[in-house]
């Protein structure tokens, strides 16, 4: 079973604030990583693609950086909006195809 | 709306019961994947199909099976159902049979077993 762990597990921020989680995944076998955003009663919606060690990816006020040989990623909001509370999931893709999610992080935006 | 169909929403089944879940891809995709999410487990890969083949295959039981027909849709077979088995199962398809294509999830089937 392939570890990948995110952090913190939630997060309540002021409306404005910026705010960063982590996405923790095994450093070998890395084929690519996932970012969803995931709000509640709906379906994971897809942000980031990542599949090359320093890739940063930006849509609008997120963005994302990745580490694959120490491991990590980073997912950044900037200027957090009430429409911005979600849960963001990452997910660790190896070279077999498998998939391994992370637990994800639950963002509260206060207005 | 992702272009990803699951039918149906809801099922609600007994125990021992064998059921059937069915997804179609957006158009043009040719890769088609089955989650599981269960309460205390979060989100889990079971099966990925690519053009009618299985490519890769994760957290699936032996009473789980999965094909992808010549158009594409995939059916989701769930056999000798268990309470543990009630779950959000959704489907997400892509382009491409790897890592790298961005995936698109359809709006799930909650499977209740009582």
């Amino acid at each position: 079973i392939l570890n990948v762990e995110q952090s913190p597990q939630s997060l309540h921020v002021q409306e404005g604030d910026s705010t960063n989680f982590t996405c923790s995944f095994p450093s070998s076998n890395f084929y690519a990583l996932h970012w969803y955003r995931w709000e509640t009663a709906k379906s994971p919606e897809a942000l980031f693609v990542m599949t090359l060690n320093g890739d940063e990816k930006k849509k609008g006020r997120i963005s994302a950086t990745l580490n694959t040989k120490e491991g990590y990623s980073y997912l950044y909001i900037k200027g957090s909006q009430p429409e911005d509370s979600a849960t963001y999931l990452c997910a660790f893709i190896n070279a077999g195809n498998m998939l391994t999610f992370g637990g994800g992080t639950r963002l509260m935006v206060k207005p | 709306d992702s272009g990803v169909t699951q039918t149906p929403k809801h099922l609600i089944t007994a125990t021992g019961q064998r059921v059937t879940l069915r997804c179609s891809p957006r158009s043009g995709d040719l890769s088609v994947y089955w989650y599981q999410q269960s309460l205390d487990q979060g989100l889990q890969f079971l099966i990925q199909y690519y053009n009618g083949e299985e490519r890769a295959k994760g957290n699936i039981l032996e009473r789980f099976s999965a094909q992808q027909f010549p158009d594409l849709h995939s059916e989701l077979n769930l056999s000798s159902l268990e309470l543990g088995d009630s779950a959000l199962y959704f489907c997400a398809s892509s382009v491409g049979v790897a890592g790298e294509y961005e995936q698109y999830f359809g709006p799930g089937t909650r499977l209740t077993v009582t």
